[in-house]
């Protein structure tokens, strides 16, 4: 079975920029979470979506935004970027959520 | 303040040697998981523990959940090169899900 994918893998991009990630979670899980780790510490919440609707949202400011489509697959949306966003983003999907598998991640850098 | 604190931050151990990760909370959680993240890659679930006190091996780990579920801690016996690194304690008191600070382990051959 595919596992969770996320694309694209890496991104560059300028300050004040805006970035969509993307996220296919494993099939028949129905909920799908984001996370934002930066280097050296563990991954910090930042959304989950269960059956298209927002269950959860961490401490992140209002330029974080995101989605969850009828297919389960999810978008997270960053507007003005800024350079602290730099870091790994991660989508992790579950039928329950405290067992939660993980993509690769997509390594945003903002310069 | 983190809601899961680790303890120790940083692990360097011969091959062979024994050690043991904790993971530590003022809060009740109903569950915990243990995570192992290699650099450049997602975290991968080890083992999820639900009852206070449990008690569950994988191999050489072997992960136990305090009894009033607010620590866990992963012990791992004769670590080996591939047991290297980030391993993170999680879990949702509510509706949010929380990692751990992180312990980086690296195994020497």
């Amino acid at each position: 079975d595919a596992g969770v994918t996320q694309s694209p893998t890496h991104l560059i991009k300028t300050r004040g920029q805006h970035v969509t990630l993307r996220c296919s979670p494993i099939s028949g899980h129905k909920s799908v979470s984001w996370y934002q780790q930066v280097l050296g510490q563990g991954p910090q919440f930042i959304f989950q979506y269960y059956e298209k609707e927002e269950r959860g949202r961490g401490n992140f400011p209002d330029r974080f935004s995101a989605r969850q489509f009828p297919n389960y697959s999810s978008e997270l949306n960053v507007n003005a970027l800024l350079l602290g966003d730099s870091a790994l983003y991660l989508c992790a999907s579950s039928e329950r959520f405290y067992e939660q598998y993980f993509g690769p991640g997509t390594r945003l850098t903002v310069t | 303040t983190q809601l899961l604190e680790q303890s120790p931050q940083f692990l360097s151990i011969q091959e062979g040697e024994n050690l043991t990760v904790y993971c530590n909370s003022s809060s009740v959680f109903s569950s915990l998981q243990w995570y192992r993240q290699e650099p450049g890659e997602g975290p991968v679930l080890l083992v999820t523990v639900v009852t206070g006190g449990e008690v569950k091996k994988l191999k050489r780990l072997t992960f136990q959940f305090g009894d009033a579920r607010k620590d866990s801690s992963l012990h791992i016996t004769a670590a080996q090169p591939g047991d290297t690194g980030l391993y993170l304690c999680a879990g949702a008191p509510g509706n949010q899900f929380y990692f751990g600070t992180g312990t980086s382990l690296t195994v020497i051959p």
